[in-house]
């Protein structure tokens, strides 16, 4: 079945990076696109960026731009994003859904920054 | 940025009964090139990831039992649930993907009196 699998929760000290991977399964990957949204603790939803995986075009939200990179690797159909310069208020679930109506999402993962 | 405005942000429903929720954008969410208005409708069960429920305005995704209904245009649309289930509990979003930077609504947490 269609399904996006993410990496594990990670715990990071400010000033870090980490990377968290979005691995697609049983649809076309390589034709599709990748939105990554995020939500702090006990708050809404917020959209990060979305890439291109056909042509590794990417656009990101203004509050993240420069230290946020989303990639892809058609060999594996995973995606990836990267959070450097980590700050305590980057301490959220991330989750990766694919493109178009946003309908399928990765289970999340928990990323925790903490000193 | 287009700004998504739910309207309410609780919503106390008895099982059985309609329920029903607002959003509403700053900007138009028809795409004259296609036809389509880009506003979707997602609900987050408490410990879950969001699901999708309503596509386009005002198409039911996949799955979705049909007392879930989408509609409105421009920059005007309702989600209606035609008989509250103890299942839907939970927080409502609306997505515009019309333009970049997508934008989510506040949410509207549902819950059952």
């Amino acid at each position: 079945q269609v399904q996006l699998v993410q990496s594990g929760a990670e715990v990071k000290k400010p000033g870090a990076s980490v990377k968290v991977s979005c691995k697609a399964s049983g649809y076309n990957f390589a034709n599709s696109g990748i939105n990554w949204v995020r939500q702090a603790p006990g708050q809404g939803l917020k959209w990060m960026g979305w890439i291109s995986v056909f042509t590794g075009n990417t656009r990101y939200a203004q509050k993240v731009q420069g230290r946020v990179t989303m990639t892809t690797d058609t060999s594996t159909s995973t995606a990836y994003m990267e959070v450097r310069s980590l700050r305590f208020d980057d301490t959220a679930v991330y989750y990766c859904a694919r493109d178009g109506a946003l309908d399928v999402w990765g289970q999340g993962t928990t990323v925790t920054v903490s000193s | 940025e287009i700004v998504m405005t739910q309207t309410p942000l609780s919503l106390p429903v008895t099982p059985g009964e309609p329920a029903s929720i607002s959003c509403r954008s700053s900007q138009s969410l028809l795409e004259s090139h296609d036809g389509n208005t880009y506003l979707d409708w997602y609900l987050q069960k408490p410990g879950q990831s969001p699901q999708l429920l309503i596509h386009t305005a005002s198409y039911r995704a996949s799955g979705v039992p049909d007392r879930f209904s989408g509609s409105g245009s421009g920059a005007d649309f309702t989600l209606k649930i035609s008989r509250v289930e103890a299942e839907d509990v939970g927080v409502y979003y609306c997505l515009q993907r019309i333009d970049f930077p997508y934008t989510f609504g506040q949410g509207t947490k549902l819950e059952i009196k």
